[in-house]
């Protein structure tokens, strides 16, 4: 089955870059997604088609994604942006999330 | 405003059966695909199924891990989803979420219903 890889934790300083990697076997011939989960919420579609943000996602959330990686940048990391985040793609019809990462700003 | 209500969570014992209904508003529900994803507890996300719109041929895709134990349904005249869970598992307990959006990308998500599968 078509796996999504994650690293479990990222940390960045807040004002500072944070990049988030996924990977999967030629994930780039795919789009990828991603969504922020905060505590005791539900998860927020953040960033869709590789690198498009929804309505009300703020400019510091970027995508990309080629070969077999896509990446979550966000800039200018703020507090709030402290979250797991969860990349998703599909394999044929079926939806296959990454493990997550916790985002920790510190 | 959409806004997607899941309900139906609750105890059962392994090998039981129980079944979630999400309540749609806010847009066109004959016209969307629906799905479920799961969170068991301290866990990462994970998809169970879709149901495609009428127009799309209706049809469902599961997960392998709950293929020929749950069944997604929809009745459109009342703009609501199911799910049923047939010989649950202890690995089943989970926040269980309807989404939707765009087929592809979940823009909306209900706040989840707890399913605890404990003898």
């Amino acid at each position: 089955s078509y796996e999504l890889t994650q690293p479990p934790s990222v940390s960045v300083s807040p004002g500072q870059t944070a990049s988030i990697t996924c990977s999967g076997d030629n994930l780039g011939n795919k789009y990828a997604s991603w969504y922020q989960q905060k505590p005791g919420q539900s998860p927020v579609l953040v960033i869709y088609q590789d690198n498009k943000r929804p309505s009300g996602i703020p400019e510091r959330f970027s995508g990309s994604n080629s070969g077999n990686t896509a990446t979550l940048t966000i800039s200018g990391t703020q507090a709030m942006d402290e979250a797991d985040y969860y990349c998703q793609a599909w394999d044929s019809s079926t939806a296959r999330f990454g493990g997550g990462t916790k985002l920790t700003v510190l | 405003e959409v806004q997607l209500v899941d309900s139906g969570g609750g105890l059962v014992k392994p090998g039981g059966s129980l079944r979630l209904s999400c309540a749609a508003s806010g847009f066109t529900f004959s016209n969307a695909w629906m799905s479920w994803v799961r969170q068991a507890p301290g866990k990462g996300l994970e998809w169970v199924g879709h149901i495609k719109s009428k127009t799309d041929g209706g049809t469902t895709d599961y997960a392998a891990p709950v293929k020929g134990r749950f069944t997604i349904s929809r009745d459109d005249s009342k703009n609501t989803l199911f799910l049923q869970m047939n010989s649950l598992k202890t690995e089943d307990t989970a926040v269980y979420y309807c989404t939707t959006g765009d087929n592809w990308n979940y823009f909306y998500w209900g706040r989840g219903t707890l399913v605890t599968v404990s003898s």
